[in-house]
């Protein structure tokens, strides 16, 4: 079975220019995260889609990230414009829903602002 | 709200040392509690979980036991293999959510030969 898939693994852009990752998930999760997580920290949620709806987005900074799962099964994560703080390692994660469920993680994408 | 403090780090043992990495963590209710363990250039895998107190988790030779009297989930493992090289979460995910991950920092363990 695939497990979650993340791209690009690595991106080095300019502050002010746009970013934009991919997720696809494992299939048959109907659960999608977005976590940030910065060096020498744990990771940190920033959004959660149930199906094409997002359940939770308390974290996500709306005035320059946005997110969408259109059809409830890819994701993609955008940020605009990129701000040098945004430099972080941006993780999606899937798995099934409801309460108790294990969490998977791809590899993550790792981002730096420069 | 949620929270989850781990040990500082960085942690050095030689191969075949025991190892024991602390986990303490606020939250109501009954949380789950989880280790995730992220090895060099690999994403976040799940390494074992408990969900309920007196549990204890295992996988591949680590331990944790959920403690609620004391707020802790331990890792523990009896014998470190230079493999086992990484950086170490711990977690919880609240009382009836659904799966909402609050990790620690995360500590890294560095075994050598």
């Amino acid at each position: 079975e695939a497990g979650v898939v993340q791209s690009p693994r690595y991106k080095i852009i300019e502050k002010k220019q746009p970013v934009a990752f991919w997720c696809n998930p494992i299939s048959g999760h109907n659960t999608l995260y977005w976590y940030r997580q910065n060096l020498g920290q744990g990771p940190e949620l920033l959004i959660r889609y149930e199906n094409e709806e997002a359940v939770d987005d308390s974290q996500l900074p709306k005035d320059r990230f946005s997110a969408e799962r259109l059809k409830g099964v890819d994701s993609t994560l955008k940020i605009q414009p990129a701000e040098l703080g945004d430099s972080a390692v941006y993780l999606c994660a899937s798995s099934r829903s409801g309460a108790g469920n294990t969490i998977y993680f791809g590899e993550g994408s790792w981002l730096t602002v420069v | 709200g949620n929270s989850v403090t781990q040990m500082e780090g960085p942690v050095t043992l030689s191969e075949e040392a025991f190892l024991t990495i602390n986990c303490t963590y606020t939250a109501t209710g009954y949380p789950s509690l989880f280790w995730y363990v992220q090895y060099p250039g690999e994403g976040l895998q799940l390494l074992l979980k408990a969900t309920k107190a007196d549990d204890k988790g295992s996988n591949k030779g680590f331990e944790a036991t959920y403690r609620k009297e004391t707020t802790s989930f331990h890792l523990e493992k009896g014998s470190v293999q230079v493999s086992d090289s990484a950086v170490y979460f711990c977690a919880l995910s609240p009382t009836g959510a659904n799966s909402k991950l609050t990790f620690g920092k995360g500590i890294t363990l560095s075994v050598r030969p």
